[in-house]
């Protein structure tokens, strides 16, 4: 299996442009979660979605930001517009199949709004 | 809420060493998963070793163990043997069972430094 997929793996962009980040789960995994890695608040979880619902997205910043699962081999984090203090690393994982308990990293988008 | 510690926000150890790296956390749950997740230099979070709560036994996997004491609400990781390659942050996350909670709550991390 090729692993949890994100793109893109870098991103460059200006103040109040439209960030979209990408997300393909493992095949078969039910479960897709989105983190969020910064140097002052860590890791936080910004929202998850089981069978392509959201369940919980308490950890969203703002109405900035925005989630979608259309379909179980896809997921989408948009944000906009973007600001200065959205820097950061963006995860996603996914669990599900034979062990749904543990969850699995894609390797990252690294943001950064000038 | 559940809320997990990393004490130690950086180890060292010497090649071919060992080095135990602590977690502790807080919970009501009698029943949920620890992890030990590794972010090497790329950022990549690579699962390391995992336990679940209702195992006595410690888990192990290779050079990694933990030593998972329930009463204490600790989960410290051993590295044996210590490579080069282990030097990375480590994070200790836990996580219910409970749908509607199944997110990770991961400690501030464990930056571990390994020297030749």
């Amino acid at each position: 299996d090729a692993g949890v997929i994100q793109s893109p793996r870098h991103e460059v962009t200006e103040m109040g442009q439209e960030v979209t980040l990408r997300c393909k789960p493992i095949s078969g995994h039910d479960y897709l979660f989105w983190y969020r890695q910064t140097m002052m608040r860590g890791l936080e979880l910004l929202i998850y979605f089981n069978n392509n619902v959201p369940i919980d997205d308490s950890g969203m910043p703002e109405d900035r930001f925005s989630a979608k699962m259309p379909n179980a081999s896809f997921s989408t984090l948009k944000i906009q517009p973007s600001e200065p203090r959205d820097s950061a690393v963006y995860f996603c994982a996914s669990s599900g199949d034979r062990d749904q308990e543990t969850q699995y990293f894609g390797p990252g988008t690294r943001l950064l709004v000038l | 809420a559940q809320t997990v510690t990393q004490s130690q926000p950086e180890m060292s150890v010497q090649e071919a060493e060992t080095v135990t790296l602590s977690c502790t956390y807080d919970t009501s749950e009698s029943d949920y998963y620890l992890f030990w997740y590794k972010q090497p230099p790329s950022r990549q979070m690579i699962l390391v070793i995992r336990q679940e709560a209702y195992k006595q036994q410690n888990a192990t996997e290779n050079r990694f163990s933990v030593n998972f004491q329930k009463a204490a609400k600790s989960f410290s990781l051993k590295i044996s043997d210590s490579q080069l390659g282990d030097a990375a942050m480590y994070f200790c996350a836990y996580r219910s069972p409970y749908y509607n909670t199944d997110k990770l709550i991961f400690g501030t991390g464990t930056r571990l430094q390994v020297f030749p």
